[in-house]
C-alpha cells in the first residue's frame, strides 16, 4: 500500500520563528490534506491541496504531485500553533491514509 | 466549537460490555465519518456515511458497528472489545463526500477497554 512519511517527527521552536513541515508519499494520490491537532486533541482541517499552493493567514501549503511531496509553512509561529500536524492522502478507491504527524512545540 | 458534538467524552468499559458512542452535527452536512486514533498508530478512517448510506468500511472488525439514522446523527456501537481497541475515537462531518469539502471534527471520545 501507499506510504506516507512526515518529517521531522518533532520540532521545537521559539515564538516568532518560521517552520517547514514535509509530507512524502510513495504513489500517485487523488488528494492531500493537512490537519492540525491541538494539545487538547481537537483536530482541524487546514488545507485540501492536491497540487499547487494555498495560503491562509500565516499558514501556506504547497503540493508537488509529480514529485510526491507536500510542504506546510508556518510563519511567525505562535504558541497556539503547538500540537501535531498530520498530512493525509486520498488514493484509489477513496482510501485515506494518514502520516504519523509532526509534533510542533512553540516556546514563548 | 466546531458544530460537531461527541458523547461521552470519556468511556471506560470491560471487554464484555456493550456501549455506544454518539456523534451529532448541527452544520447541515450530509457526510459523516468515524476515525480511530491509537497511541502508537496513525489516524485511521473507519467508516464513512454519505446521505445516510455507508460508503466505506475500511476493514474494521465486526465488534464495531456503525449506525446512521439520519444525516445529523452517527453512532458507533461497541461490543466485546479488546484492550487494543483503547483509543481516541473521532467523528467528523462534511458537506458531502466530494473532494475538497472540509471536514469538521468533534472533540472525540477517549475509550479505555479493561
Amino acid at each position: 500500500g501507499i506510504q506516507v512519511e512526515q518529517s521531522p517527527p518533532d520540532l521545537i521552536l521559539q515564538e516568532g520563528a518560521n517552520s517547514t513541515l514535509r509530507c512524502n508519499f510513495s504513489d500517485s494520490v487523488n488528494n492531500l490534506q493537512w490537519f492540525h491537532q491541538n494539545p487538547w486533541g481537537q483536530l482541524i482541517n487546514l488545507f485540501y491541496i492536491p497540487s499547487g499552493t494555498k495560503q491562509n493567514g500565516r499558514l501556506s501549503a504547497t503540493t508537488v504531485a509529480t514529485e510526491r511531496y507536500s510542504l506546510l509553512y508556518i510563519s511567525s509561529s505562535q504558541t497556539t500553533d503547538s500540537g501535531v500536524y498530520f498530512c493525509a492522502v486520498e488514493y484509489r478507491d477513496d482510501k485515506i491514509i494518514f502520516g504519523k504527524g509532526t509534533r510542533l512545540h512553540i516556546l514563548p | 466549537e466546531t458544530g460537531v458534538t461527541q458523547t461521552p467524552r470519556h468511556l471506560v468499559m470491560g471487554m464484555t460490555n456493550k456501549k455506544s458512542l454518539k456523534c451529532e452535527q448541527h452544520l447541515g452536512h450530509n457526510a459523516m465519518y468515524w476515525y480511530k486514533q491509537s497511541a502508537k498508530k496513525p489516524l485511521e478512517l473507519m467508516f464513512v456515511y454519505n446521505f445516510k448510506e455507508q460508503t466505506e468500511n475500511n476493514s474494521v472488525p465486526s465488534r464495531f458497528s456503525p449506525e446512521c439514522p439520519n444525516s445529523s446523527h452517527l453512532f458507533l456501537h461497541l461490543h466485546t472489545l479488546q484492550p487494543e481497541d483503547s483509543a481516541l475515537y473521532l467523528c467528523a462531518s462534511s458537506q458531502s463526500r466530494r473532494q475538497g469539502d472540509i471536514q469538521y471534527f468533534g472533540a472525540g471520545t477517549r475509550l479505555s477497554v479493561l
